[in-house]
């Protein structure tokens, strides 16, 4: 077990529909990074959040967007959903952000379906 | 960050050693090279990482080629358990692109 957490498990929603997830990060971890899984695919960086700041976007489109609390949890928001959004969205957290040598441990993720 | 070659798929004996390639030929001086693995669409799990050296912990040893060109992940004694998709990613940042993996079969 990684200590990182993310809720919920599953989840189904509509196209054009809005959808929160969240992320508790392992104790200590500052960093915050997102990654989207599609079936068969390795996973794809979303974003990353470091001391509430944003601090490096993969190639996603706007409407991904996230937020990180006082306490280093995290939210992913996706408006408008599409039927290519249905994936494992995983949250992965780190001791600091820009150092390669900073493990990121990874949280069980959430399933998203969106129909 | 660099880019990553693997195998799509491999297999082993249980109990036998499981070595997986992975070749990273563009990587630059200061990317480390990680390895997770991911078993039924869990979160990945961290297993190793190194930037230079060969690196051993409780689960693997990793052996990265003195140009660190390519490295080669080993599970000394495979168990069935081990079967999983493994990626291995080298990264000089705070985000891991990862590849499509190898699809590790362990049988008994």
């Amino acid at each position: 077990e990684t200590g990182v957490t993310q809720s919920p498990t599953h989840l189904i929603k509509t196209r054009g529909q809005q959808v929160t997830l969240r992320c508790s990060s392992q104790s200590g971890h500052n960093t915050v990074s997102w990654y989207q899984q599609a079936l068969g695919q390795g996973p794809q960086f979303i974003f990353q959040y470091y001391r509430e700041e944003e601090n490096g976007r993969g190639n996603f489109p706007p409407r991904f967007s996230g937020l990180q609390f006082p306490n280093y949890s995290s939210e992913l928001n996706v408006n408008a959903l599409e039927l290519d959004d249905s994936a494992l969205y995983l949250c992965a957290s780190s001791l600091e952000p820009a150092g390669a040598g900073e493990t990121q441990y990874f949280g069980p993720g959430t399933r998203l379906l969106v129909l | 960050d660099a880019k990553t070659t693997q195998p799509t798929s491999m297999d082993c004996a249980e109990g036998r050693a499981a070595n997986l390639p992975c070749n990273h030929s563009t990587i630059s001086g200061n990317e480390y090279v990680y390895w997770y693995r991911q078993i039924h669409s869990q979160g990945p799990q961290y297993i190793i990482h190194g930037l230079k050296n060969n690196e051993t912990n409780e689960m693997a040893s990793l052996i990265i080629t003195e140009d660190r060109k390519s490295s080669t992940l080993i599970l000394p004694h495979a168990t069935l358990r081990d079967t999983a998709v493994y990626y291995c990613i080298v990264r000089s940042s705070g985000k891991s692109t990862f590849g499509d993996g190898t699809t590790l079969t362990v049988k008994p």
